[in-house]
């Protein structure tokens, strides 16, 4: 079964970065699109980033374009979300979630998530 | 930017009845669009994808439809699991995916 595990959330001040790490398991990584989706608390749902199956391609959020950097390894069936310059408003729930189209150029939806990690940026 | 609206915002219900959730869109976004249901402290959960089709383990009383700007989640019969947080997502406007605010589904 497909199963995301993210990991790396935490407190960190505004100005200051993180890395989150989404390990997966339950199909074949290296043929499907990724995304990461956050949530702030007690809000809604907000698209922060994709990348291709091959990592070849790089797409994000307006918010967050320039800032966040978002790669997979696909030896280690792994994602990444490296957030640099933090701000307060940057504070949620960062869940990834698998796309559910394979070996596809673009992002469609997510059909499987992870139960998320929670970055706190505040001093 | 594509911006989504959802209604109503809440929609307070029980168990047995027809619940019926609307996504607007503030232009077409064809049929790319997808409803997600969220329980607290869960993940989203994929509903619908492509306005109509159910996703994998979907129960049958989950239907989508719709397309260009208006379009509808129908859950034909409440089970006490279905009260929930739902949301809307458009992607036709790739690089950018939008979500709506969402409709609460709460028991009357």
């Amino acid at each position: 079964q497909v199963q995301l595990v993210e990991s790396g959330g935490g407190v960190v001040q505004p100005g200051g970065s993180l890395r989150l790490s989404c390990a997966a398991s339950g199909f074949t990584f290296s043929s499907y699109g990724m995304h990461w989706v956050r949530q702030a608390p007690g809000k809604g749902l907000e698209w922060v980033a994709f990348i291709r199956y091959d990592g070849s391609n790089e797409y994000y959020g307006d918010s967050v374009r320039g800032r966040f950097t978002i790669s997979r390894d696909n030896s280690k069936n792994t994602l990444y979300l490296q957030m640099n310059s933090l701000r307060p408003e940057d504070t949620a729930l960062y869940y990834c979630a698998k796309d559910l189209q394979k070996e596809f150029n673009s992002g469609w939806y997510g059909d499987f998530w992870g139960q998320g990690t929670l970055v706190t940026v505040s001093s | 930017e594509i911006v989504l609206t959802q209604s109503p915002a809440t929609l307070s219900l029980s168990p047995g009845e027809r619940a019926t959730l609307s996504c607007r869109a503030s232009q077409s976004v064809s049929s790319y669009l997808a409803w997600y249901q969220q329980k607290p402290g869960q993940a989203p959960r994929l509903l619908i994808h492509a306005a109509s089709n159910r996703a994998t383990g979907i129960p049958a009383r989950f239907s989508g439809s719709g397309s260009g700007t208006d379009f509808t989640l129908t859950i034909s019969s409440l089970e006490p699991e279905d009260f929930a947080v739902y949301y809307c997502q458009q992607r036709s406007s790739w690089p950018q995916i939008t979500f709506g605010p969402g409709t609460k589904v709460d028991i009357k």
